[in-house]
């Protein structure tokens, strides 16, 4: 069955530190994967994807991530946090569905926290 | 750039009523999908829907759920007979096609609490 690893609930890093989330995933098929970003009290923002081509991925507010097929993953990164990264990342994977169409599962998200 | 539109914002109901959450996906999306959060929790996929038919629903969609496209904009959630377990916040998304690879469009959810 498909599913979507995070490692790390929390993550605490100094602003202008490195970030790096991790995210790894199984799937039967050539996967479809996501970052998604919820800042407090509000909604899922897409940060970036991979779908097909280029395996390293550029997103929004400097955010970036690789896929790495032979490792399964999809680290998120970012070379220097700021004070408004705080937020739950979550990665998801797109995956076939019992009725013929995808349908995207999340991880159990990675609440970042950055301190001055 | 074109949204995923939710309301109410916030619900709050009695616990045995009825509540429908309502949901606009963008125009020309054809695939449409209900996520629930608990509160502190994941996001875990309800539902998924196309051509005015339930393509994929999960354990949780019990007979209590229920989906409909009513007016051909509209994409409602309704939750039959409210339980203390279904405070959560609600998300709606849609995608144009059938795998996702342009991304899933997320609105900005409703957040039920059920009293």
């Amino acid at each position: 069955a498909q599913s979507v690893t995070q490692l790390g609930s929390h993550v605490s890093v100094s602003e202008g530190a490195l970030v790096l989330l991790r995210c790894n995933y199984s799937s039967s098929v050539p996967p479809y994967l996501f970052w998604y970003v919820q800042y407090p009290n509000q909604g899922l923002q897409l940060l970036l994807k991979y779908t097909t081509g280029a395996t390293l991925v550029k997103g929004i507010n400097g955010f970036e991530a690789e896929f790495k097929k032979s490792e399964t993953s999809f680290h998120l990164t970012k070379p220097s946090a700021h004070m408004s990264d705080a937020a739950e990342y979550f990665c998801a994977v797109s995956v076939p569905a019992s009725g013929g169409y995808n349908k995207l599962i999340f991880g159990a998200g990675t609440r970042l926290a950055v301190h001055p | 750039e074109p949204e995923v539109t939710q309301t109410p914002s916030h619900q709050v109901t009695q616990m045995g009523q009825e509540v429908i959450l309502r949901c606009v996906p963008i125009s020309n999306h054809l695939y449409f999908y209900w996520y629930r959060q608990i509160l502190g929790q994941k996001v875990e996929f309800l539902v998924s829907f196309y051509n005015n038919e339930i393509s994929e629903k999960s354990e949780i969609f019990d007979d209590q759920f229920s989906v409909e496209r009513p007016d051909g904009s509209n994409f409602t959630l309704k939750i039959r007979s409210t339980k203390l377990e279904d405070s959560a916040m609600y998300f709606c998304a849609s995608s144009e096609a059938w795998t996702g690879r342009d991304g899933y469009t997320f609105g900005s959810g409703t957040r039920l609490t059920v009293v």
